[in-house]
């Protein structure tokens, strides 16, 4: 069964910092990884799909990498703001069923 | 301006009472989900559809149904309600090309509380 895994659960650093923010999976078989943004009290913003046949996606100052056979996704987020203050979540579609699973998630914070 | 609409935003309620969550979308996506998130545990995805009149279980569907009659629409029925279905729900959709999915669009969710 598909499991996804997010660590840490919860992050500090001062504004400016580059940081990675990582997502494991169990089984290989997936169609993609996406990877959101929620707000506190708001719905999830997608941020980066990567395809699995894709190594990266970039948009921005985000950079999502993709390595399939070792069942790991980095979301890297270069000079950090305040604004980035978010929880983080990856989700995989997984192949065959057309299901979604979510890791549990990443709370940032960026400190001004 | 493309969006997912859910409603209610909030419901308190009592066990027993059947209740449905709508949830309409206006980019004309095949793909429509239902989620649960609840602390500790995260999103769990509790029913989807790949397009009208299909619609298979996720990791979480006791409890609930779904229809998809018309493509825009997907509600979710919670006939017999109870306490542990109390949550923040979320409905999201996307567009289908072949098995390579696009980003999904979510809902502002809605918080269901049980009594």
């Amino acid at each position: 069964k598909q499991e996804v895994t997010q660590i840490p659960a919860a992050l500090s650093v001062p504004e400016g910092e580059n940081l990675v923010l990582n997502c494991s999976f169990t089984d290989s078989a997936i169609y993609n990884l996406q990877w959101f943004r929620q707000d506190p009290g708001k719905g999830l913003t997608s941020l980066l799909l990567i395809q699995s046949s894709q190594r990266e996606q970039t948009s921005g100052r985000l950079n999502a990498s993709l390595d399939k056979s070792s069942g790991r996704s980095t979301l890297y987020i270069a000079a950090s703001q305040p604004g980035d203050s978010a929880t983080y979540l990856c989700a995989v579609f997984v192949s065959g069923t057309y299901k979604y699973i979510f890791g549990t998630g990443t709370r940032l914070k960026v400190l001004a | 301006e493309a969006q997912v609409t859910q409603n209610p935003r909030y419901l308190i309620t009592v066990t027993g009472k059947k209740l449905t969550v709508t949830c309409s979308q206006n980019m004309n996506h095949e793909y429509m989900s239902w989620y649960r998130q609840d602390p500790g545990l995260g999103l769990r995805q509790i029913y989807y559809s790949m397009n009208v009149e299909v619609t298979d279980k996720g990791d979480v569907p006791e409890g609930y149904k779904v229809s998809r009659k018309e493509k825009r629409n997907f509600p979710l029925i919670l006939e017999s309600p109870s306490p542990n279905q109390t949550s923040l729900y979320f409905c999201a959709s996307s567009t289908m090309a072949g098995a390579k999915n696009q980003p999904q669009h979510f809902g502002d969710g809605t918080r269901l509380s049980i009594l």
